[in-house]
């Protein structure tokens, strides 16, 4: 199984950026599509999709997220971080089955 | 706007059976690969099964082979997922998604327990 790796925690200070790290043990695209997708979660709620292939953004996502990368190292990034956005982020990878998780980074504020 | 509801959670012992069912609405759902995601108490998320549009097409992680079924009432819009010989390790929150990775839309979840 593909292993993605997610530094647990990220603390921030409201309004500064955020950059969350996702490394894969192996590369997740396939020619220039990167199988790669981040979530978000609060507690106590569902996950919610926010970025698709690596740097697409979902349905009413605010355009703050956005994400970056290709191959084993992805990046999303919060710019800037709201109060609202204190959470935990998820990546995924889709490249093989069965398609993997990373543990999380739980955002915290400075 | 789309809606997932599960249902069927509860506590069970090891060994026994349990059927979650997510109820959808707001979308085609004939068109949507369906999946089951879960998340263990204070853990990451874990993809379970997914099935096709039209449910010929099944896929499931190794350790919920054999003992787990997913299926779909098209008509009903309705997703399911048969549990058997459930262990203590399954004890999760079970969530309703839509696709096959990335899944765009979630239901609340439902919590499954199993535990003498």
């Amino acid at each position: 199984d593909i292993v993605l790796t997610q530094s647990p925690v990220l603390a921030v200070s409201l309004g500064q950026r955020a950059t969350i790290s996702c490394r894969a043990s192996q590369s997740v695209s396939i020619s220039s599509i990167n199988l790669m997708h981040w979530y978000q979660q609060k507690p106590g709620q569902q996950p919610k999709l926010l970025i698709y292939r690596a740097s697409n953004l979902a349905s009413g996502i605010p355009a703050r997220f956005s994400g970056s990368g290709s191959g084993t190292d992805f990046t999303l990034t919060i710019d800037p971080v709201q109060a609202d956005d204190i959470a935990a982020y998820y990546c995924q990878q889709s490249r093989e089955s069965p398609n993997t998780f990373g543990a999380g980074t739980k955002l915290e504020l400075k | 706007e789309v809606q997932l509801v599960e249902s069927g959670g509860g506590l069970v012992q090891p060994g026994r059976s349990l059927k979650l069912s997510c109820a959808a609405s707001g979308f085609t759902f004939s068109n949507y690969y369906m999946a089951w995601v879960r998340q263990a108490p204070t853990k990451g998320l874990e993809w379970v099964a997914y099935i096709s549009t039209g449910g010929g097409s099944t896929y499931y992680r190794d350790s919920v082979k054999g003992r787990f079924t997913i299926s779909r009432d098209n008509a009903k819009s309705t997703l399911y997922l048969q549990m058997d010989s459930l262990r203590s390790e399954d004890t999760a929150t079970y969530y309703c998604t839509t696709g096959s990775a990335p899944f765009d839309y979630w239901g609340q979840g439902v919590m499954v327990t199993v535990s003498s």
